[in-house]
C-alpha cells in the first residue's frame, strides 16, 4: 500500500474551515484514498472516500490533485466535536480492502 | 440500524491469563476485522474473517487467534496474557464489495488492562 504523509497537528477556529493535507505520493491507480477520524477513546469514525474525482458529503469534502499524489479533507464550518484525530489511509478497491494501514494522522484540535 | 457491537468494553486480567472478546457486525455485513491500539505502535491490523475463515492476518504472534460464526458474529482471543497486551481492542465490519471502495464501521472497543 502507499504510504502516506500528515503533520502530526494543526489547529482551528470554530467556524473556520479546517484543511487536513496528506501526501501519498506512490499511490497506485486502483488505490482509494479514505479519511477516518478518532475522537478520544473511540472508535475511528469513516469520513469519506476518493479514487480521482473530488468528492463531497455531509461530514467532509475530499479535494484530489489531479496526479493523485496529495489529497486534502476540508471540513467546512469546523465545531468543537471536530477536535480529534485524522488518518488519511490508501487502500486498494474489492476484497482485502479491510487491511488498513493506520500512520500517526494528524491532530485536529478546534479552538473556541 | 445497529452498529456494531464489542463486549466486554472494559475487563483486567493478569499476566498468563487468556481473554476472549465478542463483536456483533452490521446487519449484512460479512467481512470483520480486528485491531489493536496502543500508545506506542498505534492502530495495527490483527486479522480479519469472511465466510468463517480468516482472509488476512497482521504480523502479530499466534496467541492471537481469531473466528468466526455462521451468523458474521466474531470472537477474538489472546493466550497467555502479557503486560504488553494491554490495549484497547477495535473490531470493524463491512460489506464485502468485490470491486470498488469497502468501508469499515468500527465498534467502541474493548479495553484490555494486563496487570
Amino acid at each position: 500500500d502507499a504510504k502516506t504523509t500528515q503533520p502530526p497537528s494543526m489547529d482551528c477556529a470554530e467556524g473556520r474551515a479546517a484543511n487536513l493535507p496528506c501526501n501519498h505520493s506512490t499511490i497506485s491507480g486502483n488505490e482509494y484514498v479514505y479519511w477516518y477520524r478518532q475522537i478520544h477513546s473511540q472508535g475511528p469514525q469513516y469520513i469519506i472516500h476518493g479514487l480521482k474525482n473530488n468528492e463531497t458529503n455531509e461530514m467532509a469534502s475530499l479535494i484530489i490533485t489531479e496526479d493523485r499524489k496529495s489529497s486534502t479533507l476540508i471540513l467546512p464550518h469546523a465545531t468543537l466535536r471536530d477536535t480529534a484525530v485524522y488518518y488519511c489511509i490508501v487502500r486498494v478497491a474489492g476484497q482485502g480492502a479491510q487491511k488498513l494501514v493506520f500512520g500517526q494522522g494528524t491532530r485536529l484540535t478546534i479552538n473556541p | 440500524k445497529a452498529g456494531v457491537t464489542q463486549t466486554p468494553r472494559y475487563l483486567i486480567k493478569t499476566r498468563g491469563q487468556q481473554v476472549t472478546l465478542s463483536c456483533s457486525p452490521i446487519s449484512g455485513h460479512r467481512s470483520v476485522s480486528w485491531y489493536q491500539q496502543t500508545p506506542g505502535q498505534g492502530l495495527q491490523f490483527l486479522f480479519e474473517y469472511f465466510s468463517e475463515t480468516q482472509r488476512n492476518k497482521g504480523n502479530f504472534p499466534g496467541r492471537f487467534s481469531g473466528r468466526q460464526f455462521s451468523n458474521s458474529r466474531s470472537e477474538m482471543n489472546v493466550s497467555t496474557l502479557e503486560l504488553g497486551d494491554s490495549a484497547l481492542y477495535l473490531c470493524a465490519s463491512s460489506q464485502d464489495r468485490l470491486a470498488g471502495a469497502n468501508v469499515l464501521t468500527f465498534g467502541a472497543g474493548s479495553r484490555l488492562t494486563v496487570l
